[in-house]
C-alpha cells in the first residue's frame, strides 16, 4: 500500500502552545519510531511501539513529550507547552516486524516552527 | 553508547564521476546492521544500502557499493556514475542486533552536491 504518511506537514506554534502530530504507518506493519531532526543535525530517536505498547521512550527530551498508539496502527506525538527549542523536523518510521533486522521506512517528516 | 560520525559535512562529484562518502562509528557490540539513508531536499529519507556486520561480503545496490572494514569500524559509501537525481544528503546509520532496543543511530550527514 502507500508509505508512511504524516500530517500536518507543516506546523506553526506560539510558544506555550500544544501540538499534535500525526502519523501513519505502513499498513500491517507492527514497529513505529519517532524520530527528531534538528536543523542541520542527523534525526535522533525518540521513542518507538511495537502494535499498541510504548517499548522504549528514553529518547523523549522532557516530560511535555507524549506519544501514543493507541490501536497498534496510528501514532500520535504530542508536545505541551511548546518551547522554541522544540523546533525541528519529527519524523516517524516503521518496519514489518519486530526484529531488529527489519528496514525502517520514513514518512515525510513534520516541520514544526515554535515562535 | 554507539555513536556514528560523518567526518565530511559537504562533497562535491561531477556528473558521471565517482564519489566516496565516509562513516565510522564506535561500538562494542560484535553484532549490528548498518545503513546509508539518502534525504533528497524537502523529501523523505530512503534507504540507499544496508549492511549485516556478520557478512563479510560488502553490499551492493546497483551504482551503490559500500566498503565496510569491521575492525577499523569504517562503512563508506561509494556512488558510481553519479546522477543529478544523487544530489542529497546522505546520512549513516547504526542499529544494534540485541534486545528489543531497534532505533537507529545517525550521523549527522553529508551534503552531496552533484554539477553537472
Amino acid at each position: 500500500g502507500a508509505g508512511v504518511s504524516q500530517s500536518p506537514r507543516y506546523k506553526v506554534a506560539k510558544r506555550g502552545q500544544d501540538v499534535a502530530l500525526r502519523c501513519d504507518p505502513i499498513s500491517g506493519h507492527v514497529s513505529l519510531f519517532w524520530y527528531q531532526q534538528a536543523l542541520g543535525q542527523g534525526p535522533e530517536f525518540l521513542t518507538y511501539f511495537q502494535n499498541e505498547a510504548q517499548l522504549d521512550k528514553s529518547g523523549l527530551p522532557s516530560d511535555r513529550f507524549f506519544a501514543e498508539r493507541p490501536e497498534g496502527s496510528v501514532s500520535t506525538l504530542k508536545i505541551q507547552r511548546t518551547q522554541q527549542e522544540d523546533s525541528a523536523v519529527y519524523l516517524c518510521a516503521s518496519s514489518l516486524g519486530q526484529g531488529n533486522q527489519e528496514t525502517q521506512y520514513f514518512g515525510p517528516g513534520t516541520r514544526l516552527l515554535v515562535l | 553508547a554507539q555513536t556514528v560520525t560523518q567526518s565530511q559535512p559537504e562533497m562535491s562529484v561531477q556528473e558521471a564521476e565517482t564519489v566516496t562518502l565516509s562513516c565510522t562509528y564506535d561500538t562494542s557490540e560484535s553484532d549490528y546492521y548498518l545503513f546509508w539513508y539518502k534525504q533528497p531536499p524537502s523529501r523523505q529519507m530512503i534507504l540507499v544500502i544496508r549492511q549485516e556486520a556478520y557478512k563479510q561480503q560488502n553490499a551492493t545496490e546497483n551504482r551503490f557499493s559500500v566498503n565496510f572494514q569491521k575492525a577499523a569500524k569504517s562503512f563508506s559509501l561509494k556512488i558510481s556514475d553519479s546522477q543529478l537525481g544523487d544530489a542529497a544528503m546522505y546520512f549513516c546509520a547504526y542499529k544494534g542486533y540485541g534486545g528489543s532496543q531497534g532505533n537507529l543511530i545517525f550521523g549527522k550527514g553529508t551534503k552531496l552536491s552533484v554539477k553537472p
